[in-house]
């Protein structure tokens, strides 16, 4: 089945360390996407890329990094500059496009300790 | 800059009745498309419809249907026959054109909080 995976579900690291998610799709889209969500609120965008190689910053971009060295993947790191790293983490795709729908992963709950 | 704004936090309906959530957009473009999104407890989140800057119809799917008005700059989503499962949380969502593929950023807005009263 077609889909976009992210791992793991939960996640749990000690102030200061670095942690990478991961999110995997085989949709064959082009384009993917890092959201932040905080309990009872919207979806902020943390970076986005329409190809392989190149991405852009989104509008809370501080204290994250991407890479996006392959079509499937775009991992994201939460280093130890994000202040306050506790959140739900969403992952989606699209094809390319200004009226294609993005697909989402089940999201990674990040608790920082 | 591209800007969505949801103002009902929560908003409460009779089970079979019909609802409206409110969504307004700001941009300087002509060419965008507006999505709307469901996000049950759960956390995932259901693509619901979409509606194109251009598309002069309002868009429907199913029990879904957008009420888009350009001059405004609103993209209502209307759900008729509200169900119990429809409890959950509803975002608006924006793309803008960008690059040879036409393919920007995906903003959201704050969403609104449905409950579905029995």
């Amino acid at each position: 089945d077609g889909g976009i995976t992210q791992s793991p579900k939960y996640l749990f690291r000690k102030e200061g360390q670095n942690v990478t998610l991961s999110c995997e799709q085989n949709l064959n889209h082009d384009a993917m996407y890092w959201y932040r969500q905080d309990p009872g609120q919207g979806l902020r965008l943390i970076y986005y890329s329409q190809i392989v190689n190149d991405f852009q910053k989104g509008d809370i971009a501080e204290g994250y990094s991407v890479s996006r060295e392959k079509k499937e993947s775009f991992p994201l790191t939460v280093t130890s500059a994000q202040k306050n790293p506790t959140a739900f983490y969403l992952c989606a795709s699209s094809k390319q496009g200004l009226y294609t729908e993005a697909f989402f992963g089940q999201g990674t709950r990040l608790t920082v300790v | 800059a591209q800007k969505i704004t949801q103002t009902q936090p929560g908003m409460f309906v009779q089970e079979k009745e019909a609802v409206t959530l409110d969504c307004t957009y700001d941009t300087s473009d002509q060419s965008y498309g507006l999505f709307w999104y469901k996000q049950p407890s759960s956390g995932e989140m259901i693509f619901l419809i979409y509606q194109g800057s251009y598309d002069e119809q309002n868009a429907t799917e199913g029990r879904y249907s957008l009420n888009f008005q350009k001059a405004r700059k609103s993209a209502n989503l209307v759900i008729s026959a509200s169900q119990l499962g429809d409890s959950a949380m509803y975002f608006c969502a924006m793309r803008e054109a960008y690059g040879s593929s036409n393919t920007g950023k995906l903003i959201f807005g704050q969403g609104t909080t449905l409950q579905v009263k029995p």
